[in-house]
């Protein structure tokens, strides 16, 4: 069992929808980090979180420390959301990465 | 302010050789982390350095390695290249600040293609 899961694997949507990815994790961690990474390898960093909820835009992070889990929703979502969404936990100084969710928005 | 940058963008060796990747950090960004990309593994941590010193390791064999130098700058080797060693190579910087962890900002990647 891998130390931080995520799903689903895939998504697919229809413009203007309301996308919801989660994270599950079994190991300490002192924040969780989503990332995006889009075709071409690049990763940008969306959030840190250790506690509560972040807001960016049409970007939602929540995570909750008692029940080691967190979500990532995308409010009216577009095709240019397209991308591969990862979350990590932050473990002493390193990153523990979860597989990723591919998802795909159509217009 | 400038990105993370890493050279170079794209690498093809032969089993047996060496290779060795750079990245140069955010101006004021001491540590420096790499990962490698490969899409069996996924993201996997391989090592982090803070002013020159390698602060944690993941769990690679000694084929891999690296050192950051006084300006931040870091660079990771790879030795005897085999051909699971293809992959992407990220690095990110951060800014260190005391009590808790911080942002990771990460660079475009190398991608090594291992024939």
């Amino acid at each position: 069992k891998n130390e931080v899961e995520q799903s689903p694997q895939n998504l697919t949507a229809q413009e203007g929808e309301f996308i919801t990815i989660n994270c599950s994790y079994s190991v300490g961690i002192s924040a969780l980090h989503w990332l995006q990474q889009h075709p071409g390898g690049g990763i940008v960093s969306l959030f840190m979180l250790s506690s509560g909820k972040k807001k960016h835009g049409r970007l939602i992070a929540t995570i909750n420390i008692q029940e080691k889990h967190s979500s990532l929703h995308i409010t009216a979502s577009h095709p240019r959301d397209s991308a591969v969404y990862i979350c990590a936990g932050h473990n002493t100084d390193k990153l523990i990465f979860g597989t990723g969710t591919r998802l795909q928005v159509f217009p | 302010k400038a990105g993370v940058t890493q050279t170079p963008r794209y690498l093809i060796k032969t089993r047996g050789q060496q290779v060795t990747l750079s990245c140069s950090p955010i101006s004021g960004h001491r540590s420096v982390s790499w990962y490698q990309q490969t899409p069996g593994q996924g993201l996997q941590f391989l090592f982090e350095y803070f002013s020159e010193t390698q602060r944690n390791k993941g769990n690679f064999p000694g084929r891999f390695s690296g050192r950051q130098f006084s300006n931040s700058r870091s660079e990771m080797n790879v030795s005897t290249l085999e051909l699971g060693d293809s992959a992407l190579y990220l690095c990110a910087s951060s800014l260190i600040l005391a009590g808790g962890p911080n942002e990771q900002f990460f660079g475009p990647g190398t991608r090594l293609t291992v024939l």
